[in-house]
């Protein structure tokens, strides 16, 4: 069974601080990884995706990978109220036949 | 409009009913999916299908069943529901041409009594 975990939080930052999430995968064949972010009652979106180690960025965002350790993290800078939801890492571990593995979140809570 | 719609959005039936969700898309994807979401288990993938003539199971298909009509259309049945099949279903679509990313609609709640 491929896992995906993640800190199920919450996980509660002050407006304007970083937050920081974190994501492991049992499946050391995974070649894709994805950071979605979910509203309550809405549907995921994605933030950003990684497939190289080392880090990515997108505005405020950055994604972070190590394949050695299983590891991928996203770091929000500057963290503001708006960006408060529910974060899904997911893994793609089938290669061209993408079938994601979703773990089950990190509810973050940016307060003003 | 959204690209991904789902239909019903809401849905509360009995146990022993038959239940179809459908699910269609403008976007011109390939790759169609059905995930269903219950609070503390997160996403779990139910079927996937990567053109009209293919079918797969995901992790959790028992109790389910499929049928990709045409390329934009993917449908979810339920031949008998039972009470732990209440959840938030979501169908996704994907195209094999890009990275990967998964496009989701808004969501079917489905409520068994």
């Amino acid at each position: 069974q491929k896992e995906v975990e993640q800190n199920s939080g919450p996980l509660s930052v002050p407006e304007g601080a970083i937050a920081s999430l974190n994501c492991t995968y049992s499946d050391q064949g995974s070649q894709s990884f994805f950071w979605y972010r979910q509203y309550s009652g809405k549907s995921p979106e994605l933030i950003m995706f990684i497939y190289s180690n080392g880090d990515k960025e997108d505005g405020r965002f950055t994604a972070q990978l190590n394949k050695a350790s299983q590891y991928v993290s996203l770091l929000i800078r500057d963290s503001q109220p708006s960006d408060s939801a529910t974060y899904l890492c997911a893994v793609n571990s089938g290669g061209s036949n993408y079938k994601l593995t979703f773990g089950k979140g990190t509810l973050l809570t940016v307060n003003p | 409009d959204a690209d991904v719609t789902q239909t019903p959005r809401n849905r509360i039936t009995k146990t022993g009913k038959r239940i179809m969700l459908e699910c269609s898309q403008t976007k011109g994807h390939d790759r169609m999916y059905w995930y269903r979401q219950d609070p503390g288990l997160g996403l779990r993938l139910i079927y996937y299908s990567f053109d009209v003539k293919d079918i797969n199971k995901g992790e959790i298909s028992d109790g389910y069943s499929v049928s990709r009509q045409a390329q934009a259309k993917f449908s979810l049945s339920l031949e008998s529901a039972i009470p732990n099949q209440t959840a938030l279903y979501f169908c996704a679509t994907g195209d094999s041409k890009n990275t990967g990313e998964l496009f989701f609609g808004e969501g079917s709640r489905l409520t068994v009594l």
